[in-house]
């Protein structure tokens, strides 16, 4: 049972370009989400899905864009990036018994 | 807005002492998370707790919640070195029970000292 798997680890972007985070989990939970982490800053929700072909923003949700075509993935979508996307991503899937979190992405924007 | 206060957010602390991290927050819920994370890791779930007047015990670590003063708290009792590690609390207060999403404390970074 692998949980939540996230794809890549680490990543470098220039300004400007795109990319895409991968987040797939197994566990066949309706419910999945995105969140970065800054230093000292606790985590921030930047998108979140109740179920496929559903999604919804959260609190930091500009400059992103999310899809769940399938129960099992939720990728998450960066345009143009820029340096304050700088930051470490995890995704999550679970239910109010409990959340399980990859094991995240670190991206920096140079 | 939900907004979820740790306090303190920074802690050092003696092997073999007791001492408590506290979570406040500001919207009525009754299900809060606590998570442990190490450095460069992800989190991992310590206690899930549901209910007003739910107490969770693993080791040394025992957390509670008190849905009434908005309030959660997480003891650890005799700290030893390997519970050093940025611990979460996070609050799931959507309105009707039904879009789940935690929203995050800012973290108490715990380091304990031989």
């Amino acid at each position: 049972n692998a949980g939540v798997t996230q794809t890549p680890k680490f990543r470098i972007l220039k300004i400007g370009q795109s990319m895409t985070l991968q987040c797939t989990q197994d566990m066949n939970h309706n419910y999945m989400y995105w969140y970065r982490q800054d230093p000292g800053m606790g985590l921030k929700l930047i998108y979140y899905s109740v179920g496929a072909g559903i999604t919804d923003k959260g609190e930091v949700p500009n400059g992103y864009n999310v899809s769940r075509s399938t129960t099992e993935d939720f990728p998450l979508r960066l345009e143009l990036a820029a340096p304050s996307q700088t930051s470490v991503y995890f995704c999550a899937s679970g239910r109010p018994s409990g959340y399980t979190f990859g094991s995240g992405t670190r991206l920096t924007v140079v | 807005e939900l907004k979820v206060e740790q306090n303190p957010l920074f802690l050092s602390m003696q092997e073999g002492k007791n001492y408590t991290i506290y979570c406040n927050y500001s919207t009525t819920s009754d299900r809060l998370y606590w998570y442990r994370q190490d450095p460069g890791k992800s989190l991992e779930s310590l206690f899930v707790l549901l209910s007003n007047g739910a107490v969770k015990q693993e080791g040394r670590l025992m957390a509670s919640l008190d849905t009434k003063a908005r309030l959660s708290t997480l003891h650890i009792t005799a700290a030893v070195h390997d519970l050093s590690a940025t611990y979460f609390c996070a609050v799931d207060a959507s309105p009707g029970g039904s879009n789940y999403k935690l929203t995050f404390g800012k973290g108490t970074l715990l380091t304990v000292n031989p």
